[in-house]
């Protein structure tokens, strides 16, 4: 099947941290994506997780449990400008991409 | 890195009429080509997959007749809405794939479809 999930909708006050969640069930897996899209634009590329555990780039970090199906991605020194919606994706085993539904990310001064 | 431009970014019709939109991968040899529709606070919906030179393969519920795929090249694909009604308004992507079983998938930035 095609289950993944991420909540809908997240709010964090400038310069904290928020940790967003995504939950997946897949017979194939061929790694898990993090996607930031703005309003009326394209999704661009945040991070990539084939293997368990924490990837970080610079204010991004990606982690990947496999047994658990399971994946966050954490947003530290947060800013205005990361208000968005946030997509996690998994890649199944003909390498298509499954997406959630993704988590509007609004952030306060 | 890679770059994928769609044309045009915004499109507005008559119901009836049929618009096509152009996908490039203007850096990069794409072998694959997806196409997807997004409506407003929802997620992105794959509607097709191409490879260059075979058809197009549909994803169950988009019809393949009213939305007419060609990959004629590696760097070009072309998504034809035919026949537009207001139901077909939504944000269209593209995303484009170089060798078999790379993971990488690259946006075009999406065209805006919206049929009166």
């Amino acid at each position: 099947g095609q289950n993944i999930d991420q909540p809908t909708e997240m709010t964090a006050t400038e310069g904290a941290i928020v940790q967003i969640n995504c939950t997946y069930q897949t017979s194939g897996f061929n790694g898990l994506f993090w996607y930031q899209q703005h309003a009326g634009e394209a999704p661009t590329f945040l991070s990539y997780n084939v293997l368990d555990g924490l990837e970080e780039k610079g204010r991004f970090s990606s982690f990947l449990s496999r047994s658990k199906g399971y994946s966050y991605l954490l947003l530290k020194e947060l800013q205005m400008k990361d208000s968005a919606s946030y997509l996690c994706a998994y890649m199944d085993s003909n390498y298509q991409l499954i997406w959630g539904a993704g988590t509007k990310l609004i952030i306060k001064p | 890195g890679a770059v994928v431009s769609q044309h045009p970014s915004r499109v507005i019709c008559k119901s009836g009429t049929s618009v096509k939109i152009e996908c490039r991968s203007l850096d990069f040899q794409a072998t694959t080509m997806f196409w997807y529709r997004q409506f407003p606070k929802k997620s992105l919906m794959l509607m097709a997959t191409s490879n260059e030179g075979s058809k197009a393969t549909y994803e169950q519920g988009v019809e393949k007749d009213k939305f007419l795929i060609n990959h004629a090249s590696l760097t070009l694909s072309t998504l034809t809405v035919t026949s537009a009604h207001p139901e077909d308004s939504s944000f269209y992507i593209c995303s484009a794939r170089g060798l078999a079983g790379e993971t990488e998938q690259f946006f075009g930035p999406g065209t805006r479809l919206t049929v009166l």
